[in-house]
């Protein structure tokens, strides 16, 4: 069974801080998605990486999808209280793309204080 | 431009009553996923639907739950006889093709009594 792994589980960190989070399996994965889920809401997809060794930037946030497509992390430079949230990664175990075969992780709960 | 609507947002059911959850896809998307999320457990898929179809069940319980998207109308699942068990945050997405991204309503929690 193809699991992913999140960590830290939770965080809570000042503004203007700088953090890492981690999505790891021992499985390889052909896609992985990050979403960002406001509490009363739902998931909302941030990006979507492809190809190991990927780097993607929005904004103030960075991915890095792991070269052997095992892992992959993001990192947010001087969070802000907007970045507050639940962040998911969701892995997609074949070429198909299938979403319904999306494995997801539990996520970070991430705060971020005023 | 709407997004996928979910209603209710909150339901809450006695024990052996029914529960019924709706979900309007985004405009022009005809594929629809159903997920249910606890908080120790993460997002679980449970159901995906095409109009008139049931394309995959296989994260849905067999009894107690059902699961439409008719030709006209919202998508439905349902929840007979709910038990305490039942309680959680469920979700639907829809996509315009069964590989393109997700996008989720803002779910339907359910307390069961």
């Amino acid at each position: 069974t193809q699991l992913l792994e999140q960590s830290p589980q939770f965080l809570s960190i000042q503004e203007g801080e700088n953090l890492t989070v981690y999505c790891n399996s021992s499985s390889v994965f052909s896609s992985l998605q990050w979403y960002r889920q406001e509490p009363g809401e739902g998931p909302v997809l941030l990006v979507t990486v492809v190809t190991g060794g990927e780097v993607k930037k929005l904004k103030r946030l960075t991915f890095q999808f792991g070269d052997a497509r095992k892992d992959s992390s993001l990192h947010i430079t001087a969070a802000q209280p907007g970045d507050t949230g639940l962040y998911l990664c969701a892995g997609g175990p074949d070429n198909a793309g299938n979403n319904r075969k999306l494995i997801w992780g539990l996520g970070t709960s991430l705060a971020v204080n005023p | 431009n709407a997004g996928v609507m979910q209603n209710p947002r909150h339901l809450v059911r006695r024990r052996g009553q029914e529960a019924r959850l709706r979900c309007s896809p985004m405009k022009g998307h005809s594929h629809v996923y159903w997920y249910r999320q606890l908080p120790e457990e993460g997002l679980k898929f449970m159901v995906y639907l095409q109009k008139e179809n049931i394309i995959d069940e296989s994260g849905m319980p067999k009894e107690r739950f059902s699961a439409e998207f008719p030709k006209e109308g919202p998508s439905i699942l349902r929840i007979q006889q709910v038990v305490r068990g039942d309680s959680a945050a469920y979700f639907c997405a829809s996509s315009p093709t069964q590989t393109v991204s997700l996008h989720f309503g803002n779910g339907t929690r359910l307390t069961v009594t």
